[in-house]
């Protein structure tokens, strides 16, 4: 079947450096995104990784071994905005988004 | 967790004619809903905010006519897809906010979404 596994919260401090793991299995592979979603409002699009390796962008990096079935959302300078959940989806091969229950990170000054 | 059921997962249509998905929240009650498509390998793009027993609002650049949006009961919003063209064939998806939780986290539930084909 498929499946997704994240941590269901997270806390950190501001000014600090946060990992988000998540692991997956799915029928195929066509990607993973890493979605940003604050209370109330629809999730946005961080990162995008269908090769293995680290995506840097800005203050938020997104890493992904394909044989491992493993990412991490990376997030530097935490600031206190960054509060929110953050959505691990990968891409099956039938370009369908499964999508995890999603990290809340608590960001504490 | 809640679920969110989406209907049908996938669909291929003709030219022309009109294709209507639905979005049901099993367990909990959802004043609104979310539409989203999403392209190969982009993300998502939020199409309308569907609000039981009111319109729909939509975002700038979505034809409300061609996409119709009914939000008739707190467990069901349906996207109409009105005289389909190829350019419409996409990945559907959507949303439901829950009420029982909106003054909590204001968590969002996601359907599996509909792949859209139009031939």
């Amino acid at each position: 079947g498929q499946n997704i596994d994240q941590p269901t919260e997270m806390t950190a401090t501001e000014g600090a450096i946060v990992q988000i793991n998540c692991t997956y299995q799915t029928s195929g592979f066509n990607g993973l995104f890493w979605y940003q979603q604050h209370a109330g409002e629809a999730p946005t699009f961080l990162s995008y990784n269908v090769l293995d390796g680290l995506e840097e962008k800005g203050r938020f990096s997104s890493f992904l071994s394909r044989s491992k079935g493993y990412s991490y959302l990376l997030l530097k300078e935490l600031q206190m905005k960054d509060s929110a959940s953050y959505l691990c989806a990968p891409m099956d091969s039938n370009y369908q988004l499964i999508w995890g229950a999603g990290t809340k990170l608590i960001i504490k000054p | 967790g809640a679920v969110v059921s989406q209907h049908p997962s996938r669909v291929i249509c003709k030219s022309g004619t009109s294709v209507k998905i639905e979005c049901r929240s099993l367990d909990f009650q959802a004043t609104t809903m979310f539409w989203y498509r999403q392209f190969p390998k982009q993300s998502l793009m939020l199409m309308a905010t569907s609000n039981e027993g009111s319109k729909a609002t939509y975002e700038q650049g979505v034809e409300k006519d061609k996409f119709l949006i009914n939000h008739a009961s707190l467990t069901l919003s349906t996207l109409t897809v009105t005289s389909a063209h190829p350019e419409d064939s996409s990945f559907y998806i959507c949303s439901a906010k829950s009420n029982d939780l909106a003054g909590e986290s204001g968590e969002l539930f996601f359907g599996e979404g509909s792949r859209l084909t139009v031939l």
